[in-house]
């Protein structure tokens, strides 16, 4: 049971470049959530499902885009990554229920330059 | 989203009792968690509590809940080196999938 896993671990893209975060869970949750963590910073939503084939966004959603083709996969993608996206990204996933636990992968480290 | 507010850093000597706090700020919050973070690493959540609850106790761990003040604490027991990471308060929002996190709090223990 390997729980949330993210690939890449690490990225360096250059500005105006494209490319897609894998999130996978195999613990059979139903939400899934994509975060960011900045220094000094909490994490901030960007996007989450509730389902497959549902996405929705979260707080800070501005150059991201999503997508939950099948239920243990969650994506995330940069079309046109900017130096401002330069942060570590988190997914998580959590079960149907009022308690709302969410589990975390390890993260992707990604720099734009 | 508004604030949750934690302090930024706590020091403690190995086998004190580390106390972190945090003070969110949605009232109609049903849930609050601890999480842990180590270098390099994702958020362990360490433990939650509902928000019809004051206290509850895991291990070495006890969170204190003071609704009325939206204050919420973790208290670790017999502080270890294998304790200093980052702790994150979080709370449920309202519409019940996201969670609101603070900044985190460094927590460093010295032998």
């Amino acid at each position: 049971n390997a729980g949330v896993t993210q690939t890449p671990k690490f990225r360096v893209l250059k500005t105006g470049q494209s490319m897609t975060l894998l999130c996978a869970q195999d613990m059979n949750h139903e939400y899934m959530y994509w975060y960011r963590q900045d220094p000094g910073m909490g994490l901030r939503l960007i996007h989450y499902s509730v389902g497959e084939g549902t996405t929705a966004k979260g707080e800070v959603p501005d150059g991201y885009n999503v997508s939950r083709l099948k239920k243990q996969n969650f994506l995330l993608g940069l079309e046109s990554a900017a130096p401002s996206q330069t942060s570590v990204y988190f997914c998580a996933s959590s079960h149907l229920r009022e308690s709302n636990e969410q589990y975390f992968g390890p993260g992707t480290r990604l720099t734009v330059t | 989203g508004e604030d949750v507010e934690q302090s930024l850093f706590l020091s403690v000597r190995e086998g004190d009792s580390s106390v972190i706090n945090c003070t969110y700020t949605d009232s109609s919050s049903t849930y609050l968690y601890w999480y842990k973070q180590e270098p390099g690493a994702g958020l362990q959540l360490l433990t939650y509590i509902f928000s019809n609850m004051d206290m509850k106790q895991d291990q070495r761990l006890t969170v204190l809940l003071n609704k009325k003040d939206k204050h919420l604490s973790l208290r670790i027991a017999d502080t270890q080196t294998g304790d200093s990471a980052i702790y994150f308060c979080a709370e449920s929002i309202n519409s019940g999938y996201a969670l609101n996190f603070g900044k985190g709090t460094s927590l460093l223990v010295t032998p």
